[in-house]
């Protein structure tokens, strides 16, 4: 059973850096890209950043860009989004994601979510 | 960035009805167009890519359709646990974009 977890969510306050975990399970972790994708609270779903399967190549979202940085480790499975300079605005729910093997940006594995909140 | 339409943005429908929902991308995205199911307070699921592919075990009265810039996804024979968010999500550029979504209610 494919299972993602991820980790490392909470408070901080603007300014101030977080990095969350996506511990991966149920597959082989290293031959997929993965993604991470927010949700503010009672909003949709925004793309944040994507990493291929050996971290070669990444991509972000413009807001992100420079702040963010996506990284994983394959031997450990795990993923990892490392959040700088963080702004309010960047308080959501963030859903680690595997990218499908034969549709590049579909996305059809999702963890259970990291809660973060930027505030004073 | 390529912006996605996604209209209603909230529908009520009784059980066994069908129900569509349509999302237009800002331009043409060439079938790069997967939908989701989020259910509160869970994590988003695969329904359809490739805008009329059915992911593995999405049960068959959830269908997609569409091309160029305009698709659908319909829900045949409503069920009590298809109540929930659904979104759209453009995959042929980046930055990969979703639909507002549409919240889906029982009448």
């Amino acid at each position: 059973e494919v299972q993602l977890v991820e980790s490392g969510g909470g408070l901080v306050q603007p300014g101030r850096s977080l990095k969350l975990s996506c511990a991966a399970s149920g597959f082989t972790f290293s031959d997929y890209a993965m993604a991470w994708v927010r949700q503010a609270p009672k909003k949709g779903l925004e793309w944040v950043a994507t990493i291929i399967y050996d971290g070669s190549s990444t991509y972000y979202r413009d807001s992100v860009k420079g702040r963010f940085t996506i990284s994983r480790d394959n031997a450990k499975s795990t993923l990892y989004l490392q959040m700088d300079s963080l702004r309010s605005e960047d308080t959501a729910t963030y859903y680690c994601a595997r990218h499908s093997h034969w549709e590049l940006g579909v996305m059809d594995a999702w963890g259970q979510g990291a809660s973060v909140t930027v505030s004073s | 960035d390529i912006q996605m339409t996604q209209s209603p943005a909230s529908l009520s429908a009784s059980l066994g009805e069908t129900v569509t929902i349509e999302c237009r991308a800002s331009e043409d995205i060439y079938n790069g167009l997967a939908w989701y199911q989020q259910k509160p307070g869970k994590s988003p699921q695969l329904l359809i890519y490739n805008a009329n592919s059915l992911h593995t075990g999405v049960p068959s009265r959830f269908s997609g359709s569409g091309s160029g810039t305009q698709y659908s996804l319909k829900i045949n024979s409503l069920q009590s646990e298809d109540v929930a968010s659904y979104f759209c999500q453009q995959y042929y550029d980046y930055p990969y974009t979703f639909g507002a979504g549409t919240k889906l209610e029982l009448k």
